[in-house]
């Protein structure tokens, strides 16, 4: 199955300063890469998601990049602001063995606690 | 409401006791998830059900867990004989996806479930 690694595990950074996230997956068949943030006592909330077929994609502050040679990918916060703080989750998304036919299920890396300082 | 509810938010329960967790989706959406989330964890996939074919239970941990999805709509996560390595915060996501298009998850606020 998918395996996904994420890195590092808590990031601190300055109000203004920008935030990067990395994520590695095991899967060549993997073709689909959102990335969830998750605040205090809530459920995980899309921020961004990226296809195979494409290699960066740009949302205002937030950018995501996707190497399918490598099979890495990463997210890129500039000019943080304390309300970015937040747990971030990126996952692959791949087709499953299931014997229905296939069933697409996002397998997600461990999260990065990120603290945005004042 | 338009997004994922879960019910209850809240559970505290005695080691040994069943569960039921409950999952209303987007109106609409074919797949349906559940994830266990453990402390400072990530989503650990427990089960998968898309449209009307049999469910994906390749993520659950024991015969002890079993959900089902009844009319297409609201699913049940059962635990049997709770243990208290069964708590966590349990999250549900429905998604439109389909064979032929993948997106995006939508997930519920979770049930945090503390076995005592």
């Amino acid at each position: 199955g998918e395996n996904v690694e994420q890195h590092p595990s808590t990031l601190s950074v300055q109000e203004g300063d920008s935030a990067v996230i990395k994520c590695t997956y095991s899967d060549s068949a993997s073709n689909y890469f959102p990335w969830y943030k998750q605040e205090l006592g809530k459920g995980p909330q899309l921020i961004i998601d990226i296809r195979s077929n494409v290699g960066e994609k740009k949302d205002q502050r937030i950018a995501v990049t996707l190497n399918k040679t490598a099979k890495h990918f990463s997210l890129h916060i500039t000019e943080t602001q304390p309300e970015d703080s937040a747990v971030y989750f990126c996952a692959a998304t791949t087709r499953g063995t299931h014997a229905s036919g296939g069933s697409y299920i996002p397998t997600f890396g461990r999260g990065t606690s990120l603290i945005v300082h004042p | 409401g338009a997004g994922v509810s879960q019910s209850p938010s809240n559970k505290v329960t005695e080691k040994g006791k069943d569960v039921e967790l409950r999952c209303d989706p987007i109106s609409g959406h074919t797949a349906l998830y559940w994830y266990r989330q453990s402390l400072g964890q990530g989503l650990e996939f427990l089960i998968y059900f898309q449209g009307n074919s049999a469910p994906d239970k390749s993520g659950l941990p024991s015969d002890r867990f079993s959900a089902e999805r009844t009319g297409g709509s609201v699913s049940t996560l059962t635990i049997q004989r709770t243990q208290q390595e069964d708590s966590a915060v349990y999250l549900c996501a429905s998604s439109p996806t389909t064979r032929g298009a993948i997106t995006e998850a939508f997930f519920g606020q979770g049930t945090r479930l503390t076995v005592v």
